[in-house]
């Protein structure tokens, strides 16, 4: 059963900041995979990235995913105040289906 | 979109079961996973459906406990879940499984559509 692992746990950033989020699987996943959500309270959760860097339609651009293997990052350049929120990784493959512990992007 | 159902209070030990409308695609397409987050914890995947075979596959944790079903004639996926404890109390989601194709032939998969919801709260 594969577990994700992510760190850091709160990254703490300004607007117009890159932020750089981590996803560490505990055996290697297939890329088409590995997605990225972000979830913010009183809503349901937002798929980012899929297939560790395809972006659904809709998605802006400042958000871009890379990885492989074990390793897999989410990248969001020039922080806008609407980003601050918990970034979950997620393997979308055969069951089970973990997702990482979250990262807090909070506002410094 | 999806739609769920409202929110429930249930006793220690009940059940309770939680659907989710689909709507604006074609129902039997797409999987259903579910997901749950209970307070100031993170996202926890339950399991997922196959509204076109009735296949489903269930997250080791909830074996036993949980039955995803559904109705092709309304469009609708249920998940029942039993023997509930406080530990259950939680914001469930169902969402639909795609498949996405980047300019480069990349294939990926995720959840991209999502239910507003159900809160299930167990208090005796």
């Amino acid at each position: 059963e594969i577990v994700l692992t992510q760190s850091p746990g709160t990254l703490s950033l300004s607007p117009g900041e890159r932020a750089t989020l981590s996803c560490r699987a505990s055996q290697s996943v297939d890329t088409s995979s590995l997605g990225w959500y972000q979830k913010k309270p009183g809503q349901a959760p937002r798929l980012l990235i899929c297939g560790t860097s395809i972006r659904p339609t809709g998605i802006p651009d400042r958000f871009s995913g890379s990885g492989s293997g074990t390793n897999f990052t989410l990248t969001i350049d020039k922080l806008e105040p609407e980003d601050f929120a918990v970034y979950y990784c997620h393997h979308y493959g055969s069951s089970p289906r973990p997702f990482g512990q979250g990262t807090r992007l909070e506002l410094k | 979109q999806l739609v769920q159902s409202g929110a429930e209070v249930k006793k220690p030990g009940a059940s309770v079961k939680v659907s989710c409308r689909a709507s604006g695609y074609p129902f039997i397409i797409h999987n259903i996973d579910w997901v749950r987050q209970a307070p100031g914890q993170g996202l926890e995947w339950m399991g997922w459906l196959n509204p076109n075979s009735g296949f489903t596959a269930y997250a080791p944790k909830f074996r036993g406990r949980v039955t995803m079903t559904r109705d092709t004639s309304i469009t609708t996926a249920y998940m029942e879940l039993s023997g509930l404890t406080s530990n259950d109390t939680a914001i469930y989601y169902c969402a639909r499984g795609a498949i996405y194709t980047s300019n480069s032939g990349a294939r990926g998969s995720g959840m991209d559509v999502w239910g507003q919801g159900t809160t299930v709260i167990v208090s005796s």
